[in-house]
């Protein structure tokens, strides 16, 4: 079965651009996670998506949004970028909502210059 | 306010050697603790989970200890190999109605040849 893939892997952008970062999730999951992982920094939740809709949200301003498709691929969207964005965001997917068995993929490293 | 703690930040141990690291929590009520390995630049990938009623759980080298009544884990590595250098992270979920993962700032090992 594969496993959770992001893309892309690498990202560098310039501080006011937007930026779309996707995930595909475990084939049969139907929950995605989103989080940001900063040097020194534990994990900090974005949101989740279950069957389309935001089931949960972290402490993140309104320019990070994200949504989910009918297959489950979720994407995140982070506009006006600032360099405190930069950071390693890891996409996690479980078979249901609120569960901490999650896969977790690579990651997508973005920079903001 | 629910909060993960884990110390150590970083440790550097020789290869062979064992180690112990430590997750103290506040997360109240409480359903279960998992911990986790991330190698760089990779996504974090679980070890282990226990439940409340959970003392001892072991995943080969790796075995992991709850007390929930003083709210501490610990992960101990035995006969450590370059492999195992990676940062370790402890996450607690809690019961309540605001559901969230509480994740910890983890513990980055390296092990010296």
């Amino acid at each position: 079965k594969a496993g959770v893939t992001q893309t892309p892997r690498y990202l560098i952008k310039t501080r006011g651009q937007q930026v779309t970062l996707s995930c595909s999730p475990i084939s049969g999951h139907r929950s995605v996670s989103w989080y940001q992982q900063t040097p020194g920094q534990g994990l900090q939740f974005l949101f989740e998506y279950f069957s389309e809709t935001q089931r949960n949200k972290g402490n993140f301003p309104g320019r990070f949004s994200g949504r989910q498709f009918s297959n489950s691929r979720s994407e995140m969207n982070v506009s006006t970028l600032e360099l405190g964005d930069s950071a390693l965001y890891l996409c996690a997917s479980s078979l249901v909502p609120y569960s901490n068995e999650q896969f977790f993929g690579p990651g997508t490293r973005l920079t903001v210059l | 306010k629910n909060q993960v703690e884990q110390s150590p930040q970083s440790l550097i141990i020789l290869e062979g050697k064992n180690c112990t690291l430590q997750c103290n929590y506040t997360v109240s009520p409480f359903s279960n603790l998992r911990w986790y390995k991330q190698d760089t630049g990779r996504g974090p990938v679980s070890l282990t989970i226990m439940t409340f009623s959970e003392n001892t759980k072991s995943n080969g080298r790796y075995t992991a200890t709850l007390d929930a009544d003083t709210k501490q884990s610990s992960l101990h590595i035995t006969a450590s190999q370059l492999s195992d250098s990676a940062s370790y992270i402890c996450v607690v979920s809690g019961m309540d109605s605001n559901y969230q993962l509480i994740w910890g700032a983890g513990t980055k090992l390296i092990i010296k040849p």
